[in-house]
């Protein structure tokens, strides 16, 4: 069985560019939610997928999008960076939406600068 | 709003010193209270689900209960490699809300 895998793992980008981040989910699963998590907090919700569709949204602005696959695999993009952007992103996969037990990723660590 | 809160912050333990950590939460309609572990620049292990007030489970030195207010991880007889942020979060609609965490340090 293969875990929640991300990539790349690390990434450094500059104020107003766009980012892709990837996220391949657990085999089984069909949801998969993104979370951004700054440095010393919690994770905070970003958006879910289910089905390729959006499925719930946090207090994110619109340049924040995503997409999910029919295999099941997933991308968050961000566009027009800021600097507050910079965190580590994290993809969960589950086996069904609502919040059964979500598996995460080793995260992509975004610089912005 | 969701609300989760950890304490302490940071805590700081003796090899073999048991401990509590504590999640108080408000939320509209609970589905579910998670406990993940964190280490430095990784992602969030997946330790716990309680649904139920009155609810525990266990997994070697550590233990989780749930009231109707608040959460606690109890921590028997802790080892150097217990050393991690331990995250709550409460299950509400499709997210997961977080607390801050508790960052734990044990020492030999």
């Amino acid at each position: 069985e293969t875990g929640v895998t991300q990539s790349p793992t690390h990434l450094i980008k500059t104020r107003g560019q766009q980012v892709t981040l990837r996220c391949s989910s657990q085999s089984g699963h069909n949801t998969v939610s993104w979370y951004q998590q700054a440095l010393g907090q919690g994770p905070q919700f970003i958006f879910q997928y289910y089905r390729e569709e959006e499925n719930g949204r946090g207090n994110f602005p619109p340049r924040f999008s995503g997409l999910q696959f029919p295999n099941y695999s997933s991308e968050l993009n961000v566009n027009a960076l800021e600097l507050d952007d910079s965190a580590l992103y994290l993809c969960a996969s589950s086996q069904r939406t609502g919040t059964s037990e979500a598996f995460f990723g080793q995260g992509t660590r975004l610089t912005v600068v | 709003e969701d609300q989760v809160t950890q304490s302490p912050e940071a805590l700081r333990l003796q090899e073999g010193e048991s401990s509590s950590l504590n999640c108080s939460y408000t939320v509209s309609g609970l589905r579910g209270l998670f406990w993940y572990r964190q280490d430095p620049g990784k992602g969030p292990e997946f330790l716990f689900t309680l649904y139920s007030a009155g609810e525990e489970k266990e997994k070697e030195r550590l233990k989780a209960t749930l009231t109707k207010k608040e959460s606690f991880l109890h921590i028997t007889a802790p080892k150097p490699e217990d050393s991690a942020t331990y995250l709550c979060a409460v299950g509400a609609g499709n997210m997961l809300t977080f607390g801050g965490g508790t960052r734990l340090m044990v020492k030999p």
